[in-house]
C-alpha cells in the first residue's frame, strides 16, 4: 500500500517570494510516479508537475520545481516567486507502476498555501 | 471545452433520497476514476473503470453505491438512501492508460460535484 504524509496544514508566504511545501512517501514498489495538483477554492485540481521514480533530474515546470530525494523518499514542491492565485490547497500525490493498485493516485491531505500581499 | 466535465455541480438532498451524479471524460481517455473528498482531506479512490469495464471498488464504496460507464464514454456514480455522512465533493477524473513514452498515467479531474445531505 501506498501512503503520502504532507505534514504542514498551512502555509504563508510572502508575494514574491519562494515556498517549499513538504511531501514524503511511503511504497514498497520499484517503479512509481509522484504528482502535485493544486485545488483552488472552485474545486478542480489542476496537474502542476511529475516525478519519475527513475528520473535522474528534479522536475521542472515554470515556478513550479520537484524537490526529489529517493533515499529519503521525499518530493517537496518548491514554487518560486509566489503570486496571489497561488493561494489554494496542495496536494501531494502518488501511483506505483506495477501491481495492485497501478492504476489510482494515492493523495496526501494537503497544505492550505496563503499568499500575503 | 474538451475537459472532463462533470454536473450537477451542487445537489442538495435529504437523507434518505437517491442522487445521481453524471461525468463526461475527455474523449480519448479510456480510464475514468472516481474520487470522494471530505473537508480537509485529500481525494480518496472509490471506483475505476477502464473502458466499459469497472476494474476495482474501494472499500469505501458500499453496497449503496453503483457506478456504470455503458458504452465506455460518460459515467455515472448512484448514491441509494443517502446518509448525512454521504456529504462530500465527489470527483471525476480520466486519463490514458500506461503505455510507455511520456505518458505518465496523469490524472485529469473535473470540477468535482458537491454533495449535501440534510
Amino acid at each position: 500500500a501506498q501512503k503520502i504524509t504532507q505534514t504542514q496544514p498551512g502555509m504563508f508566504v510572502q508575494e514574491k517570494e519562494a515556498v517549499t511545501l513538504d511531501c514524503t512517501y511511503d511504497t514498497s514498489d520499484p517503479s512509481y510516479g509522484l504528482f502535485w495538483y493544486k485545488q483552488p477554492s472552485s474545486g478542480e485540481m489542476i496537474f502542476l508537475i511529475y516525478q519519475g521514480s527513475y528520473d535522474q533530474q528534479n522536475a521542472t515546470e515554470g515556478r513550479y520545481s520537484l524537490n526529489f530525494q529517493k533515499a529519503r523518499k521525499s518530493a517537496n514542491l518548491v514554487i518560486s516567486a509566489s503570486q496571489l492565485g497561488d493561494s489554494a490547497m496542495y496536494f501531494c500525490a502518488m501511483r506505483p507502476y506495477s501491481g495492485a493498485g497501478s492504476y489510482q493516485l494515492t493523495f496526501g491531505k494537503g497544505t492550505k498555501l496563503s499568499v500575503i500581499p | 471545452d474538451t475537459g472532463v466535465s462533470q454536473n450537477p455541480r451542487h445537489k442538495i438532498t435529504k437523507r434518505g433520497q437517491n442522487v445521481t451524479f453524471r461525468c463526461d471524460p475527455i474523449s480519448e481517455h479510456n480510464r475514468l476514476y472516481w474520487y470522494r473528498q471530505t473537508l480537509g482531506q485529500g481525494p480518496e479512490f472509490l471506483t475505476y473503470f477502464q473502458n466499459e469495464a469497472q476494474l476495482e471498488k474501494s472499500r469505501l464504496l458500499s453496497d449503496r453505491f453503483s457506478a456504470e460507464r455503458p458504452k465506455g464514454s460518460f459515467s455515472t456514480l448512484e448514491i441509494q438512501r443517502t446518509e448525512q455522512g454521504d456529504s462530500a465533493m465527489y470527483l471525476c477524473a480520466s486519463s490514458l492508460g500506461l503505455a510507455g513514452g511520456k505518458n505518465t498515467g496523469e490524472l485529469f479531474f473535473g470540477e468535482g460535484s458537491r454533495l449535501t445531505v440534510l
